[in-house]
């Protein structure tokens, strides 16, 4: 079935630091790839998403490459702030228009340090 | 505007009561979800609804249930039956379009 794996959390960085956080998926077809973010006591928001290979999300400096070829779906920003500090979720959903059931990866916690 | 509206946002239960968690869309969306989180875990699904009349289980539907009456509405009950209810329940609906979901800002549920 399908899975995604997420980086281990959680992660602490200094502000202005490069953030990257993995996320590999296991599918059969062709997913859609998301990104989403929770902040404490908050539901969940789209950060990003990408629906066929080679597709590069962005959305608020944060930036994400769907790769076929390593199943691969990074969370990449170049320069983080302390109001990025949250849990991020990478997701996939089915390649059936008929079915978006999205399967979450664990989350990672990333916290920026003033 | 358009969104998901989770009630209430804090409830407190006693063991052996039922209680009903409310999600309400005005998206138009013809598919809703619900997921249980807890402290430092991802998000699991409980149960899916694709149409009105119609829904199914997820990975942990055992202790719950639901309903799909309405378009714009998908209670969640969780019952007696539920040995350990206490968590963060989260709503989303989407649109059949790989779009993705859209979360409400969810009901935190604990027993006392």
């Amino acid at each position: 079935g399908n899975s995604v794996t997420q980086m281990e959390g959680p992660v602490t960085l200094s502000e202005e630091a490069f953030l990257t956080i993995n996320c590999t998926y296991t599918a059969t077809g062709y997913p859609s790839l998301f990104w989403y973010v929770q902040y404490p006591g908050e539901g969940l928001q789209l950060l990003l998403k990408a629906t066929k290979a080679d597709d590069k999300g962005s959305n608020k400096g944060f930036e994400a490459t769907y790769r076929k070829e390593t199943t691969s779906f990074h969370l990449e920003k170049g320069s983080v702030q302390v109001s990025d500090s949250a849990v991020y979720f990478c997701a996939l959903s089915r390649d059936n228009f008929g079915n978006e059931k999205l399967t979450f990866g664990t989350g990672t916690r990333l916290t920026i340090i003033p | 505007d358009g969104g998901i509206t989770q009630s209430p946002k804090y409830l407190f239960r006693k063991e052996g009561q039922n209680v009903t968690l409310s999600c309400e869309q005005n998206l138009n969306h013809d598919a809703m979800y619900w997921y249980r989180q807890d402290p430092g875990q991802g998000l699991r699904l409980i149960y899916y609804s694709q149409i009105v009349n119609d829904f199914q289980k997820g990975d942990i539907a055992e202790g719950y249930s639901v309903s799909r009456e309405k378009k714009e509405s998908f209670p969640l009950t969780v019952t007696s039956a539920q040995k350990n209810p206490t968590a963060f329940y989260l709503c989303a609906s989407s649109a059949h379009d790989r779009g993705g979901y859209t979360f409400g800002s969810g009901t935190r549920l604990t027993v006392v």
